[in-house]
């Protein structure tokens, strides 16, 4: 079945303390893309990947890095949490960038 | 910033009316698509309309799009309780930053049975 996967889930954390949500997929994408939704503000797009070690910023890249070793998985890291970064993540890849994208489940996050 | 703005943000109708939502954007457009997000969980493509489209089909579903006033509409025909979600479109540049999709704010649909 083709999906991809967002772990964890759900993540209560504290501010300052490293976290990284992975994210995978199984239908050989390039492009992959994390985005951040927030209450009347939409989905907001913090980075994206056309490609293996090929990552740029989207909107809302300020806090968080990624990376892109290997073409099924682009992680998300927040190297010092802080509370405005509690929101929903959602992780999506697409053939390419101009194709309709298959998105995670969400991961709910909550920095304290 | 958002390209993409949803008009109405909440929609409320009856099962069996139709539903029209509206997207307007900012920048020349290579495509729109339009998703559905029920509660919480990920968004679902529903349908993509390219720049040199006016109209496109898909079961209930009819998009419009109208390039000269950068908007778009999603109409959702015979609404059933099942198309409660939020509905969201999203932009994809025409320019060579194509990789950065732009979503718009939403449109939060009920339909009540």
């Amino acid at each position: 079945e083709a999906q991809v996967t967002q772990n964890p889930r759900y993540l209560i954390t504290v501010t300052g303390k490293k976290l990284t949500v992975t994210c995978s997929q199984n239908m050989n994408h390039e492009y992959m893309s994390w985005y951040r939704q927030d209450p009347g503000l939409g989905l907001r797009q913090i980075y994206y990947s056309m490609n293996v070690e090929v990552t740029d910023k989207g909107d809302v890249p300020e806090g968080y890095k990624v990376s892109r070793k290997e073409k099924r998985n682009f992680p998300l890291i927040l190297e010092s949490p802080s509370p405005n970064q509690t929101s929903l993540y959602f992780c999506a890849s697409s053939s390419q960038g101009r194709q309709p994208q298959h998105f995670g489940d969400g991961t709910r996050l909550s920095i304290l | 910033s958002q390209q993409g703005e949803e008009d109405p943000q909440a929609l409320s109708i009856q099962e069996g009316e139709n539903a029209t939502m509206n997207c307007s954007y900012k920048t020349s457009i290579n495509n729109l698509q339009w998703y559905r997000q029920n509660s919480g969980r990920g968004l679902v493509h529903l349908i993509l309309i390219r720049s040199n489209e006016r109209e496109k089909h898909s079961g209930r579903l009819r998009v419009t799009l109208d390039t000269s006033k950068k908007s778009s509409s999603l109409l959702i025909t015979a609404s059933r309780a099942a198309d409660t979600a939020s509905y969201f479109c999203a932009t994809v540049p025409n320019s060579g930053g194509y990789q950065k999709v732009t979503f718009g704010t939403g449109t939060k649909l009920q339909v009540i049975p």
